[in-house]
């Protein structure tokens, strides 16, 4: 198993720019989880689904979207970046609650942006 | 989120216990307390969660006060690549929103 997996590792944007954060994991877990990082900080959710086709706001959505078309990817969208977007992004996953393995979040390697 | 309190930093002799402490004094009783840690810019790793009991597993021992006010994490030999942030939070089992803080800087030392 890969585990989780995001793509691009890096990357910088323009401010105004659009792009897409690719996460997708190959554990057939149904939960997943987008943080962010600002340096020197602890993590800050921004967007979490439970299934494919359902999603809700974390307690950072502004700026963002995200879609949950198959239960293996969640991309999170970026449609004007900022320089406020500036950040490290970390996807994650879990098995859904009343599984044993719902008390372990499965952390990706990050995404390094920078709004410029 | 109940809130959790841990000092920003702590050193640790290697070979040596690592005690890293965490205050969550507004606990609610069906809020469990979770470790993770974060090594480098990696991604967080879980360690181990807890609700009354202690725990303990291949990587790490949780000890939980009987008033379940603070608790405190356990590395027992630490080694060099135990050197993370540590994160303690407190959050309800089915909680999709666990709130990482700034968490504890431990760094292991030859």
């Amino acid at each position: 198993n890969a585990g989780v997996t995001q793509t691009p590792k890096f990357r910088i944007l323009k401010i105004g720019q659009s792009m897409t954060l690719q996460c997708a994991q190959d554990m057939n877990h149904n939960y997943m989880y987008w943080y962010r990082q600002d340096p020197g900080m602890g993590l800050k959710l921004i967007y979490y689904s439970v299934g494919a086709g359902i999603t809700d706001k974390g307690e950072v959505p502004n700026g963002y979207n995200v879609s949950r078309s198959t239960t293996e990817d969640f991309p999170l969208r970026l449609e004007l970046a900022a320089p406020s977007q500036t950040s490290v992004y970390f996807c994650a996953s879990s098995q859904s609650p009343g599984t044993s393995g719902r008390d372990t979040q499965y952390f990706g390697p990050g995404t390094r942006l920078t709004v410029l | 989120d109940a809130k959790t309190t841990q000092p920003p930093s702590m050193d640790c002799a290697e070979g040596r216990a690592a005690n890293l402490p965490c205050n969550h004094s507004t606990i609610s009783g069906n809020e469990y307390v979770y470790w993770y840690r974060q090594i480098h810019s990696q991604g967080p790793q879980y360690i181990i969660h807890g609700l009354k009991n202690n725990e303990t597993n291949e990587m790490a021992s949780l000890i939980i006060t009987e008033d379940r006010k603070s608790s405190t994490l356990i590395l027992p030999h630490a080694t060099l690549r135990d050197t993370a942030v540590y994160y303690c939070i407190a959050s309800l089992y089915n909680n999709n929103d666990m709130r990482f803080g700034a968490g504890t800087r431990l760094t292991v030392k030859p």
